[in-house]
């Protein structure tokens, strides 16, 4: 069964400081991954994904995501932070093979400090 | 491009009584999903359609829950009777077709909330 963890539950930074947000998945074969965003009241917003080739992947809005296979991790990354980037993030998997839908993780909810 | 379109956008109803959400995806996606989030969890799936098939709703419950997606576009799901913990926001999305088409594009969502 495919699964995803997102250790996380509240972050907050600080404007114009870095941002890295944990991502594990358990999937029996070649993953396809997804990191999405949610505005309050709002339905979610892909970011990114990666289904193969180079590991590092950009994104919308400045964001990067980088695939590490050894690790089961799909980290997502900002290197400047914006008050607008306060937002929930969900890490999601699926894949070829088995349910096509994707399986999320319970998100990481971001705070910005001005 | 419309992106998915769900209405209403909220509903409150008491408990015991019937509600339905419609959705109306991307033109052109044969899959779509319905998603069920509940306050501070990520989105559960609870069935989804290729074309007007459901091929995965091991997720419904079926004793109150029901969907239907007939001629393959749009799609309509009910609760009867609602019961306080289906309380959440229901979300529906669709993606194209093809294998590497498991990107979802959402719709807004469906606040109910039940009392």
């Amino acid at each position: 069964a495919q699964s995803v963890t997102q250790p996380d539950i509240h972050i907050t930074v600080s404007e114009g400081a870095s941002l890295e947000l944990r991502c594990n998945y358990s999937y029996g074969a070649t993953p396809y991954l997804f990191w999405y965003v949610q505005s309050p009241g709002q339905g979610l917003q892909l970011l990114l994904k990666y289904f193969s080739g180079d590991t590092l992947v950009q994104g919308i809005k400045g964001f990067e995501a980088e695939f590490k296979r050894s690790q089961s991790s799909f980290n997502l990354r900002k290197p400047s932070v914006h008050w607008s980037d306060a937002a929930e993030y969900f890490c999601a998997v699926g894949g070829l093979t088995g349910r096509r839908a994707l399986t999320f993780g319970s998100g990481t909810r971001l705070q910005v400090q001005p | 491009e419309a992106g998915v379109v769900q209405s209403p956008r909220y509903k409150i109803i008491e408990k015991k009584q019937p509600v339905a959400f419609w959705c109306n995806p991307i033109s052109g996606h044969n899959t779509l999903y319905w998603y069920l989030q509940n306050l501070g969890q990520g989105p559960e799936l609870l069935i989804r359609y290729e074309n007007e098939e459901a091929v995965d709703d091991s997720q419904l419950p079926k004793d109150r829950f029901s969907a239907e997606r007939l001629k393959g576009v749009d799609s309509t799901l009910k609760i009867q009777p609602a019961e306080l913990g289906d309380s959440a926001v229901y979300l529906c999305a669709s993606s194209g077709t093809g294998q590497r088409n498991t990107e979802a594009f959402f719709g807004q969502g469906t606040r109910l909330t039940v009392v």
